[in-house]
């Protein structure tokens, strides 16, 4: 079955820091691999999505997430935080085959002034 | 395009009482989700429709919760009857399938759900 841990559900940096959160899967088949970002009180949107051409994916706002097959990972990061960073990121897993992203539990961006 | 329509946007009600929620996808989406979240289950998917054909409804909680698609631009979520349990924000998500080559979602903004 496939699954997605997020280590963290609260992550604290200062403006300016490196951003990482970390996302693991598990899957029986090369998945795709997706990060959604919910700002507060509003739905999700798309981040970045991994389709297995390049390993380093660009997303918006500067963020960007390298698959690493040999660790079934896929972190997320960006070089410097901006005050407007703070919100809950979401990693998701799905299979070709049907369209039911597997979500992970969310970690929650804390940036410090 | 508007994105994908929500309404409402909170609602307050009592415990028993019917409550429908609404979706309007984005124009030319072929999937339709339903999602529940709530602090202690995080994000739920309740049931997905495509091209207005229920799909996957393994994640409805229970026989209190129904959901329809009677076309192509809108669809229902209803609880009846409600119970504080089910007090959670509820997203709508669409997707046009493989049109963008993957399961990316659109999603609403969400319905702020509370039941007294």
């Amino acid at each position: 079955a496939q699954s997605v841990t997020q280590l963290g559900s609260h992550v604290s940096v200062s403006e300016g820091a490196l951003v990482l959160l970390r996302c693991n899967y598990s899957s029986s088949v090369p998945p795709y691999l997706f990060w959604y970002v919910q700002y507060p009180n509003q739905g999700l949107q798309l981040l970045l999505k991994y389709t297995s051409a390049a390993t380093l994916v660009k997303g918006i706002n500067g963020f960007e997430a390298e698959f690493k097959k040999s660790e079934t990972s896929f972190h997320l990061t960006k070089p410097s935080a901006h005050m407007s960073d703070a919100a809950e990121y979401f990693c998701a897993v799905s299979l070709d085959s049907n369209y039911q992203l597997i979500w992970g539990a969310g970690t929650k961006l804390i940036i410090k002034p | 395009d508007a994105g994908v329509i929500q309404s409402p946007r909170h609602e307050v009600t009592e415990m028993g009482q019917e409550v429908t929620l609404r979706c309007k996808p984005i124009s030319g989406h072929d999937y339709l989700f339903w999602y529940r979240q709530t602090m202690m289950r995080g994000l739920e998917l309740l049931i997905y429709f495509n091209n207005n054909v229920p799909i996957d409804d393994s994640g409805m909680p229970e026989d209190r919760f129904s959901a329809k698609m009677p076309n192509a631009s809108f669809s229902t979520l209803k609880i009846q009857p409600s119970e504080p349990r089910d007090s959670a924000v509820y997203f709508c998500a669409s997707s046009s399938g493989l049109a963008e080559g993957l399961d990316t979602q659109y999603f609403g903004p969400g319905t702020r759900l509370t039941v007294l």
